[in-house]
């Protein structure tokens, strides 16, 4: 069974930074899109950023760009999310997502349990 | 970017009657190069990560009851739980993948009436 497990939340202050992983493991990593979704507590779904198996192609929310940087690495089945500048609207449980193929996401078959990061002072 | 409406925000139903969701889009999703439509489904239940129910609009995924149908075309799109079960008690959301900017529909919570 695909497996998902995400790491590095926390409390950070605003402006502050933190470093999102998610561990993959029990699919060939490098073959798969893949993504990062938040949602608020109580509250909706948003995307937030993706990128492909190979890592060359990378895309953003307009609300994360040029403070979110997405990266992969193969070698480690690992996905991470750098996260500067954060902002108190960052709060939000981050779900990594694994897409379906290799270029782009599509729609997104298996989930994390998500982890919790809150922006507050 | 794309704007998914979905209606209502909530719906009661009884076990074993039908319950419909729908959801609108602000652009049309069906690619006309591959006749696909990139609209996919998700139930989220209290406590858990979202799940994969219906992709390209109809297509269930591995696993998914066949109570569950996904219909539409072009903007307009429906889920539909046939013979509502007390396990399907969820928030259920509509995602496009039509655009690199992918957006989410603000859900739907469904309940037992």
């Amino acid at each position: 069974e695909v497996q998902l497990l995400e790491s590095g939340g926390g409390l950070v202050q605003p402006g502050g930074s933190l470093r999102l992983s998610c561990a993959a493991s029990e699919f060939t990593f490098s073959n798969y899109a893949m993504t990062w979704v938040r949602q608020v507590p109580g509250k909706g779904l948003e995307w937030v950023s993706a990128i492909s198996a190979s890592g060359v192609n990378t895309y953003y929310a307009e609300s994360v760009k040029g403070r979110f940087t997405i990266s992969r690495d193969n070698s480690k089945n690992t996905l991470h999310l750098q996260m500067n500048s954060l902002r108190a609207e960052d709060t939000a449980v981050y779900y990594c997502a694994k897409g379906i193929v290799g270029g782009y996401p599509y729609y997104f078959d298996y989930w994390g349990q998500g982890t919790l990061v809150t922006v507050s002072s | 970017d794309i704007v998914l409406t979905q209606s209502p925000d909530s719906l009661a139903v009884s076990l074993g009657e039908r319950a419909t969701i729908n959801c609108k889009s602000s652009q049309s999703l069906l690619y006309r190069s591959n006749n696909k439509i990139y609209l996919a489904w998700y139930q989220q239940k209290p406590g858990q990560p979202p799940k994969l129910l219906i992709y390209w609009a109809s297509t269930r995924d591995s696993g998914v009851p066949d109570r569950f149908s996904g219909s539409g075309s072009g903007t307009e799109f429906t889920l539909t739980i046939s013979g509502l079960q007390a396990e399907d008690v969820a928030v259920y959301y509509c995602q496009q993948y039509y655009s690199t900017s992918y957006t989410f529909g603000q859900g739907t919570k469904l309940e037992i009436k």
